[in-house]
C-alpha cells in the first residue's frame, strides 16, 4: 500500500483553460475526499465520496468544478475555465468505512495549482 | 458552524525544548480530533487520531490530549529537533448530519533551531 496518490504535483496554466486532476485512494478505502489550501490557511472541504456516490459538495465548489468517481476507485477533479484565484493546493484523502465517520482520514500530496 | 482555532501561529524553538501546540474548537459534538504535519509544499502526514471518548493518544516523542467539553486539544513534543519543523495542523469531524468531512485550523509553524 503505497498511500494516497495524486496526479500531476504541479500545474501551471493559462487562464481560461481547463485542468484535471487525479487521486488514487488507499486500496478499499470507500471514503475519498478533495479539499483545496490556500496560502496561510488550512485546507477546506469541497466535495465527499462514498464509493462512487459523490454524497456531498460545499458550496465552494463553484460549476466550474466537477468531480467524478466512476467506479469508486479513482477519482479526478476538473476545473473548467480556470481563474487566478483557483491558484491553490488541491488535496486529496481517503478513509476506510467502519461504520461509522469516525475513522481516520489519509491524504495524498497534493497537487498545487498555479493560474497565470 | 465548527470553527478551530490554533495558537500560536507560528513558534521557534532551540533543539531540545519541549514544546505544546494549541488548538480550540466550538462545537464538542465531534467524533475525533486528528492532528496533522505538513512540509512545505507538501501534503499532509496524518500524526496522531484522538476519539471523542478518548483523553490522550501518544505516538514516540509526540502527546495529544483532547478536552471534548472545553473544546481544546493539545499536542505536546518532547524533546524537539530540527527535524520537526513544519506546520501543524489539527482537525475535527463534527457530528452533524450530513457532514463528512473534516473542519481544519490555520495551522502552527514551527521552527526548531539547531
Amino acid at each position: 500500500d503505497t498511500g494516497v496518490s495524486q496526479d500531476p504535483r504541479h500545474k501551471i496554466t493559462k487562464r481560461g483553460q481547463n485542468v484535471t486532476f487525479r487521486c488514487d485512494p488507499i486500496s478499499e478505502h470507500n471514503r475519498l475526499y478533495w479539499y483545496r489550501q490556500t496560502l496561510g490557511q488550512g485546507p477546506e472541504f469541497l466535495t465527499y465520496f462514498q464509493n462512487e456516490a459523490q454524497l456531498e459538495k460545499s458550496r465552494l465548489l463553484s460549476d466550474r468544478f466537477s468531480a467524478e468517481r466512476p467506479k469508486g476507485s479513482f477519482s479526478t477533479l476538473e476545473i473548467q475555465r480556470t481563474e487566478q484565484g483557483d491558484s491553490a493546493m488541491y488535496l486529496c484523502a481517503s478513509s476506510p468505512f467502519q461504520g461509522s465517520l469516525n475513522t481516520e482520514a489519509f491524504f495524498g500530496q497534493g497537487t498545487r495549482l498555479t493560474v497565470v | 458552524k465548527q470553527e478551530v482555532t490554533q495558537i500560536p501561529a507560528a513558534l521557534s524553538v532551540p533543539e531540545g525544548e519541549n514544546l505544546v501546540l494549541n488548538c480550540s474548537f466550538t462545537d464538542s459534538a465531534i467524533y475525533n480530533l486528528q492532528w496533522f504535519r505538513q512540509d512545505p509544499g507538501k501534503g499532509l502526514t496524518s500524526l496522531l487520531l484522538i476519539q471523542s471518548s478518548q483523553r490522550e493518544q501518544t505516538s514516540g516523542r509526540l502527546n495529544a490530549s483532547l478536552d471534548k467539553s472545553s473544546g481544546r486539544s493539545t499536542l505536546y513534543i518532547a524533546a524537539s529537533q530540527p527535524g520537526d519543523s513544519a506546520t501543524y495542523l489539527c482537525a475535527v469531524r463534527p457530528i452533524i448530519s450530513g457532514a463528512n468531512n473534516l473542519f481544519f485550523g490555520t495551522g502552527t509553524r514551527l521552527t526548531v533551531i539547531p
